[in-house]
C-alpha cells in the first residue's frame, strides 16, 4: 500500500525549532518529488515547499524562506522540513505529499498526502 | 506567491451539474498546464481529483472534470451527488511555487 505517515508534530515556543518526519513506503520514493503542504486551522491550504526526486533541487513559500529547510533520505525513505524561528502563524497541520509523475520537477498534482502532524507555536 | 482566487461556496442540487472557477494570473495558470484540483472533506486528507489541468487520476469519478482558459481553471462537477459536498481547493505550478487557491465550499441542497 502506497503511504505517507507525518510525525514530529508538538507544541513549541514562539522563536523555537522542530522537525517533522515523512515516511514513505509502498513505492519508490527517490523517484517521486515531494512536497509539504499546511493548513491552519479553519482555514485553507497552502503550499510551504518542494524537493527534487535526487535532493538537488528545492524551493519554498516566501511565508517560511530563510526559516525552513525541507530534506530527504532517499536510503531512509523519508523526508523532513526542518523549522526554525517558528511564528504563531505557522501553528498548523502539516501534509507531506508527493508529486504524481516521476522523475520531473515541475508540480503537476499532489496525488499522495499522509494524514498530517499538529504543529502548535504558542507561549 | 499570490494565492489563486475561487469563489467561497457554491451549491447546486443532486443530479445537478456545478462549476467552480479559480483565477490566477500570467505567472502560474495562464502560463502553465499544470493545474490541479483537490477535494477534501471535514477532518480529512486532500485528494486529488484533476491533474495537469483536465487528467483525472485512476479511480477519481468521470463527473470529475477540468478546463482551462487564460487565466481562469475550472473544475465543473455533473450529476451531484450528497458526497460530493466538500472543499474543493485548486492549485497551479507558478515557476518555483505552487500556490493553492483559497478553497471553495461546496454543498449540496
Amino acid at each position: 500500500e502506497v503511504q505517507l505517515v507525518e510525525s514530529g508534530g508538538v507544541v513549541v515556543q514562539p522563536g523555537g525549532s522542530l522537525r517533522l518526519s515523512c515516511a514513505a513506503s509502498g513505492f519508490t520514493f527517490e523517484d517521486y518529488t515531494m512536497h509539504w503542504v499546511r493548513q491552519a486551522p479553519g482555514k485553507g491550504l497552502e503550499w510551504v515547499s518542494v524537493i527534487r526526486w535526487d535532493g538537488g533541487s528545492s524551493n519554498y513559500a516566501d511565508s517560511v524562506k530563510g526559516r525552513f529547510t525541507i530534506s530527504r533520505d532517499n536510503s531512509k525513505n523519508s523526508l523532513y522540513l526542518q523549522m526554525n524561528s517558528l511564528r504563531i502563524e505557522d501553528t498548523a497541520f502539516y501534509y507531506c505529499a508527493r508529486d504524481i509523475v516521476p522523475r520531473v520537477y515541475y508540480y503537476y498534482g499532489m496525488d499522495v498526502w499522509g494524514r498530517g502532524t499538529t504543529v502548535t507555536v504558542s507561549s | 506567491q499570490s494565492a489563486l482566487t475561487q469563489p467561497a461556496s457554491v451549491s447546486g442540487s443532486p443530479g445537478q451539474s456545478i462549476t467552480i472557477s479559480c483565477t490566477g494570473t500570467s505567472s502560474d495558470v495562464g502560463n502553465y498546464d499544470l493545474v490541479s484540483w483537490y477535494q477534501q472533506h471535514p477532518g480529512k486528507a486532500p485528494k486529488l481529483m484533476i491533474y495537469e489541468v483536465n487528467k483525472r487520476p485512476s479511480g477519481v469519478s468521470n463527473r470529475f472534470s477540468g478546463s482551462k482558459s487564460g487565466n481562469t481553471a475550472s473544475l465543473t462537477i455533473s450529476g451531484l451527488q450528497a458526497e460530493d459536498e466538500a472543499d474543493y481547493y485548486c492549485c497551479s505550478y507558478a515557476g518555483s511555487s505552487s500556490p493553492f487557491g483559497g478553497g471553495t465550499k461546496l454543498t449540496v441542497l
